[in-house]
Parts: structure tokens; C-alpha cells; sequence
């Protein structure tokens, strides 16, 4: 079975454009949820999603920042306009059920902004 | 508020060394979830346990096992005969269950080096 798919992999832009990540969950799975990773502030939940519906989006850092989950298989993360201090790695996961069950993260995008 | 401590920032090891990797948690709710995930090097984050705050039986799993202690609000786990592939980062995460302490809090993780 195929895991999480996030694409790209890497992505490197400059400060101002706009960046798309992309998310596909396991298929089936009902949650979807949104992480950042740096070195100074860890794992931090940006959103999550329940049934394709915005739940908490307590964790997105400021209005540059939005977050759609169209259908049951494709979630988009924009950054508009992008600053340096966006670069991390942003992480995708799903579960069956909520928090209170096991997430299933992809491989990551890598963020750099020059 | 929920808290997850990691106080290990980095533990060294030679392989086959057992090794234990601390994690302590603070929350309110009488229910909560813990988990631990494992990233290693190429950067995907794996999940490893998830533990409910009724169940304090401690789990093992081949070379892992895992010591869950309410008294002492901690959820350690331990790497028996380390290898050079457990090298990784290991987070442990808590989930609570009201609505403002629902979302999975991460450690700051242990950095796990097994030396050959």
C-alpha cells in the first residue's frame, strides 16, 4: 500500500513567490494533518483537516500561510508571499481516527527561501 | 498545558550496548495517548508504539521495549543489543483528549548515534 505522498521533495525559491506543497494521505484514512520541523522550535502542528474539513488551525504562523484539503485525497499548503524564515521541513501525516491514533507522515518537503 | 521532555539531547552508544531513551509528560487529562516515533537520517518520521494512559503494561517488541509509569508521568524506552540502524531521532509525542489538549505535542526528540 502506498504511504503519504508529499511532493516536491525539495523546493527552493525565493523570498516573495508563492510556494505550493502538496499532500496525498492513505487512502482511507480520515485525518490530515499539517507539520513544520526546525532545528529551533521541533515539530510544531500547523492544521489539521477531518473529512476534507478544516478542524484547528491554531498552529498556522500568520495570514501568509493557508491550508485546502479539496477532496478526500489531495491537501495543498501555500505560503504567499515566502520569507527566509519559512525554510523547514514541512510534513504531511494522516490517521484513521484522530489524534488519539497513530500518525502516518510522508517524506517531507524541504523548504529553502533565499 | 501538556509538555513532553526529552532531557537526552544526544546519547552515544557502541553497538550491541543497551541503550534507554528518557521521556517525561505533563498533562491534565485523565486520558491521554502517548506515542514514540523514530526519524532517522533520510528524514521520514516512522511510528513506533502508541500507548493509552489505562493500559501501564509495559510492551516489547523484538530488540524494543517500553516502560509506561503514571506515578512518575514518564514513558521511557529502551534499545536492547543496539545496532548501527537504530541511529536515528526518537520523538515521543502525548495526545490529550479535551478539545484544547487534542493535538499530538512532540519532545524535542533524543538524537540516538550506535557506533559499529
Amino acid at each position: 500500500d502506498a504511504g503519504v505522498i508529499q511532493s516536491p521533495r525539495h523546493e527552493v525559491t525565493e523570498m516573495g513567490q508563492e510556494v505550493t506543497l502538496r499532500c496525498k494521505p492513505i487512502s482511507g484514512h480520515d485525518y490530515l494533518f499539517w507539520y513544520r520541523q526546525t532545528m529551533m522550535r521541533g515539530l510544531e502542528l500547523l492544521i489539521y483537516f477531518n473529512n476534507n474539513v478544516p478542524i484547528d488551525d491554531s498552529g498556522m504562523p500568520e495570514d501568509r500561510f493557508s491550508a485546502k484539503m479539496p477532496n478526500a485525497s489531495f491537501s495543498t499548503l501555500k505560503i504567499q508571499p515566502s520569507e527566509p524564515r519559512d525554510s523547514a521541513v514541512y510534513f504531511c501525516a494522516s490517521s484513521l481516527g484522530g489524534l488519539r491514533y497513530e500518525q502516518y507522515f510522508g517524506p517531507g518537503t524541504r523548504l529553502t527561501v533565499t | 498545558a501538556q509538555k513532553v521532555t526529552q532531557a537526552q539531547t544526544e546519547i552515544s552508544v557502541v553497538e550491541k550496548e543497551d541503550v534507554t531513551l528518557d521521556c517525561v509528560y505533563e498533562t491534565r487529562d485523565t486520558t491521554y495517548y502517548l506515542f514514540w516515533y523514530k526519524q532517522p537520517p533520510s528524514g521520514e518520521l516512522v511510528f513506533l508504539i502508541r500507548r493509552n494512559s489505562f493500559d501501564e503494561q509495559n510492551e516489547i517488541s523484538g530488540r524494543y521495549s517500553w516502560n509506561f509509569q503514571k506515578s512518575t508521568s514518564s514513558f521511557n524506552f529502551t534499545i536492547t543489543a543496539s545496532q548501527v540502524v537504530d541511529s536515528a531521532v526518537y520523538f515521543c509525542a502525548l495526545s490529550g483528549t479535551s478539545s484544547n489538549t487534542g493535538k499530538l505535542i512532540f519532545g524535542q526528540g533524543t538524537t540516538l548515534q550506535v557506533k559499529p
